[in-house]
């Protein structure tokens, strides 16, 4: 079955440089949500989306921002990068179905770098 | 205090063994309950919704209590294949979406 497709899947950038981070849902999943996972942390709600609109918003940053595309794609914006950023950065989708309503499932994640 | 709680172990167990792993939740209005597997390094996997009347899937057994906000997970006839981290998720609802709330993990390893 389609996983949750996370690009790129490794990044390096240096401080006060920006990234941009991509998801792919499951298709037909209409449901975004952002994790941020720090080294031996659990992961952190970042944001979420609901065709296309932000649905709710968690410890994301101002530097940061996010949106949702009319294909249900997903992009996370980060600028002004601090070393304090790199992490492993989740994407989640679930989709609005009876009992699997609140059921996310997560892609590999994008882990990156700041120097 | 988190809003989730977990006995971060380890748990070293022999293959073979029965391992259970508690969780408390604070916020009486959470929804919906999770445990997740997470191997090093890679995503939180779904490996059972908690419903209210308990579940089994194989050697996983998923208990909620909802009156003592707690959950717990019992692993029956342990392999080796089962060390992880295991995440107890809690859903947050607010304005008709949720959010996942994930406990700090507890970390077991299977041994020969």
């Amino acid at each position: 079955a389609a996983g949750v497709i996370q690009s790129p899947r490794h990044l390096i950038k240096e401080k006060r440089e920006t990234a941009t981070l991509k998801c792919y849902p499951i298709p037909r999943h209409d449901t975004v949500y952002w994790y941020q996972q720090g080294p031996g942390q659990d992961p952190q709600f970042l944001i979420s989306f609901y065709e296309k609109m932000q649905s709710d918003k968690g410890s994301i940053p101002d530097r940061f921002s996010a949106q949702q595309f009319s294909d249900y794609h997903s992009e996370l914006n980060m600028s002004s990068l601090e070393l304090g950023d790199s992490a492993l950065y989740f994407c989640a989708s679930s989709t609005k179905d009876g009992l699997r309503t609140y059921e996310q499932y997560f892609g590999p994640g994008t882990r990156l770098t700041v120097t | 205090r988190k809003e989730v709680e977990q006995d971060p172990g380890p748990f070293n167990v022999p293959e073979g063994a029965t391992v259970a792993f508690n969780c408390t939740y604070s916020n009486s209005a959470s929804q919906s309950f999770f445990w997740y597997r997470q191997d090093c390094r890679k995503e939180p996997k779904l490996l059972m919704s908690v419903y209210s009347s308990g579940n089994e899937d194989g050697r996983f057994t998923a208990q909620l209590n909802r009156a003592s906000q707690y959950i717990s997970l019992l692993i029956r006839d342990s392999k080796l294949s089962d060390s992880a981290t295991y995440l107890c998720v809690v859903s947050s609802f607010s304005g008709g979406y949720n959010k996942l709330i994930f406990g700090a993990g507890t970390r077991l390893a299977v041994h020969p």
